[in-house]
């Protein structure tokens, strides 16, 4: 069963304008969510995470949304830049779970000039 | 530092043939993850390791697959009678015991199996 969905495989936006990448959960356990990024023939890289006692964390252009009562989370980056062009992973993990991040399928992010 | 370390980049074998990984995590940390990833789809847990004590294995670990780490440091997988299902990314990430604590990814070794 997929407990961290990405139902968008794909999004694309113009340069500049707000880019929003949705994610749902569905373990009432998760209590960490993170988003990564990832180029291809890399690594994920950290990007941003939330912890369940907040409802909204932000670095610099990136925000992160929490909603629990909806299990969703969402990604927001403004403004959005070409350099953003990438396949965003959003992740969750459990106290007391051993550490790992359970992942969702990805969402490729294409940033027009 | 200098970052989660994973040799080869690129691996191309035949069906049948063994192969192995090496990870080299962050120094520090104690905790270390392998993942896989496959095309269209996020990483999935294989398994992890505190020091050398290898504490949970995912389902998706046949037992064909074996991952150790000897002395805490660095991490092995191998893959016996590798078939073409096997073809993927395999990541390896790092972090410390502490709670809420992000993993730190390798490159990855991506396996094309002929």
């Amino acid at each position: 069963d997929q407990q961290v969905k990405q139902n968008s495989p794909s999004l694309s936006v113009q340069e500049g304008r707000i880019s929003i990448l949705n994610c749902d959960y569905t373990n009432s356990m998760f209590d960490y969510f993170l988003w990564y990024k990832k180029y291809p023939a890399e690594g994920p890289t950290f990007l941003i995470s939330i912890s369940s006692i907040k409802d909204k964390n932000e670095d610099g252009r990136f925000t992160v949304f929490l909603n629990k009562s909806a299990k969703h989370l969402s990604l927001h980056i403004v403004p959005s830049q070409p350099g953003d062009s990438a396949v965003y992973f959003c992740a969750a993990s459990a106290t007391g779970n051993t550490g790992k991040l359970i992942f969702g399928q990805g969402t490729t992010l294409q940033v027009k000039p | 530092d200098t970052g989660v370390s994973q040799d080869p980049r690129h691996k191309i074998t035949k069906r049948g043939q063994n192969v192995t990984f090496r990870c080299d995590p962050i120094s520090e940390h104690n905790r270390l993850y392998w993942y896989r990833q496959t095309l269209g789809q996020g990483p999935e847990f294989l398994t992890y390791f505190q020091n050398e004590a290898q504490l949970e294995k995912s389902r998706l670990l046949s037992d064909r697959f074996s991952a150790e780490r000897p002395k805490g440091s660095f991490s092995t997988l191998e893959i016996q009678r590798t078939e073409q299902g096997d073809s993927a990314m395999y990541l390896c990430a790092s972090r410390t015991t502490g709670s809420n604590e992000k993993l730190f990814f390798g490159s990855g070794t991506q396996l094309s199996v002929l």
